[in-house]
This record gives structure tokens, C-alpha cells and sequence, in this order.
């Protein structure tokens, strides 16, 4: 049973154009967490949100966790080819054991 | 970067076979964990480590099993391997068992099984 589902599984874009992923469950997570992951490479964590409604920004990132801490969703402003890659959310639900969501495969062409 | 270092990078073996793969770090983490990673799946848990000796089970341990003798080397072993255990295995340490703590991860071993 997945419990954090994730939206889309794939993204193609091109470079410029603004994008959100979407992270969404029906339980509650005491934080949640975003990582990004390249090609043959681990998962390495971006943020990690703790506040029901906390938003945080990383450059041109910006990463919102639901008032009710059941959703979470990361918004890209000007994606850049650099942006390319597989982002994975990540809740915690009872300390230390993360359930991840599926991941969304970003790709940003020039 | 965080000193985790995972072995081997790719395997092929065959069904039936046991497989044995390595996560060792540098770091002196409490914690450590071993994922697999399958399309459309995301990362899933199979075991995890909160001391030496002390592991415990994850959301798809059947058919895995794992030690730790050492805080730095944590093993996960597949006894009689499956093709359904083809997949990419990450392994992950922390420092904390504190879901505000980032899981720092490895580069994955591909294991496949024909």
C-alpha cells in the first residue's frame, strides 16, 4: 500500500517554464522531507519541512507543507536543464522510518 | 559527502544463489538502513539498524536478512536470491532516529538475477 503518493511520475518541460510536484497522503507526518537523485547516484536530501503550512525556499525551489501535515508540494520557478532529475518525497510517520513516495522524473530540455 | 561506501556496484548472479551486499561508513552513524529502489515503487525499506546487533524489520523484508557486528559495516544478505529481488539497493545512515534528521545515502548497488 503506497502512503504517500506522488504527482506526476514523469515531467518534461522545457527550460523557463515553471513546474510543481505534488506529494499527498491521507496520514499524518510529523516532517517531511524532499530529496533529489541523479542517474546512478544516491538520493540527497534538498529540505525538510517540520511546520503544518511552513513554506521554505532553496534559490529558485520552493517547498510547502500542508497546515494538516498530509501534503507537501515542491514548486521550481525557471527550471534550468540543471533541474534534470528523479525528486522523491519522503514522510516520517513515527520518527526515523521514512515512507517515500513514488518520484517524479524531471526532465528540463534546453 | 558523507563516507558511504556500497559493494559491489553491480552484480549478476543466478536464482538460487545467495548474495551478500556491503554498506560500510565512515561517519560513526548510529543508524543505518538498507532500501530497494524499483520503478514506480520509490524506495522501500527492508531492514534497518539501530545499533550493533540491533536491526529490525522494514516494509519488504521477506527473503532478506541483515547484520551488523561493526557500527560501520551493515550487510544485508539474500539467501536464495529471485528475480523478483532484481532491483537497485541503497543503502542509508543517520545520525539520529529522528524523522528531522536527513538519511544520508549511498550510490546504490544494480543487482540483477537471471
Amino acid at each position: 500500500t503506497q502512503l504517500l503518493e506522488q504527482s506526476p511520475q514523469f515531467l518534461s518541460i522545457q527550460e523557463g517554464e515553471n513546474l510543481t510536484v505534488y506529494c499527498n497522503s491521507s496520514s499524518v507526518f510529523s516532517s517531511l522531507q524532499w530529496y533529489r537523485q541523479e542517474p546512478g547516484e544516491g538520493p540527497v536530501l534538498l529540505v525538510t519541512v517540520v511546520t503544518g503550512g511552513e513554506v521554505k525556499k532553496l534559490k529558485r525551489l520552493t517547498f510547502q507543507f500542508g497546515d494538516a501535515r498530509k501534503d507537501s508540494s515542491l514548486h521550481i520557478t525557471a527550471a534550468q536543464p540543471g533541474d534534470t532529475g528523479l525528486y522523491l518525497c519522503a514522510g516520517d510517520l513515527k520518527g526515523g522510518k521514512l515512507i517515500f513516495g513514488q518520484g517524479t522524473e524531471l526532465s528540463v530540455k534546453p | 559527502d558523507a563516507g558511504i561506501t556500497q559493494s559491489p556496484r553491480h552484480k549478476v548472479t543466478e536464482t538460487g544463489t545467495p548474495v551478500t551486499l556491503r554498506c560500510h561508513q565512515t561517519e560513526n552513524h548510529r543508524y543505518m538502513y538498507w532500501y530497494r529502489q524499483d520503478p514506480g515503487h520509490g524506495l522501500r525499506l527492508i531492514h534497518y539498524s539501530y545499533g550493533v546487533k540491533d536491526t529490525d524489520k522494514g516494509e519488504v523484508s521477506d527473503g532478506y536478512s541483515v547484520s551488523r557486528s561493526k557500527t560501520e559495516d551493515f550487510l544485508l544478505t539474500l539467501e536464495s536470491a529471485t528475480s523478483s529481488q532484481t532491483s537497485v539497493y541503497f543503502c542509508a545512515i543517520s545520525a539520529q532516529w529522528d524523522g528531522n534528521q536527513p538519511q544520508h545515502f549511498g550510490d546504490g548497488t544494480r543487482l540483477s538475477i537471471l
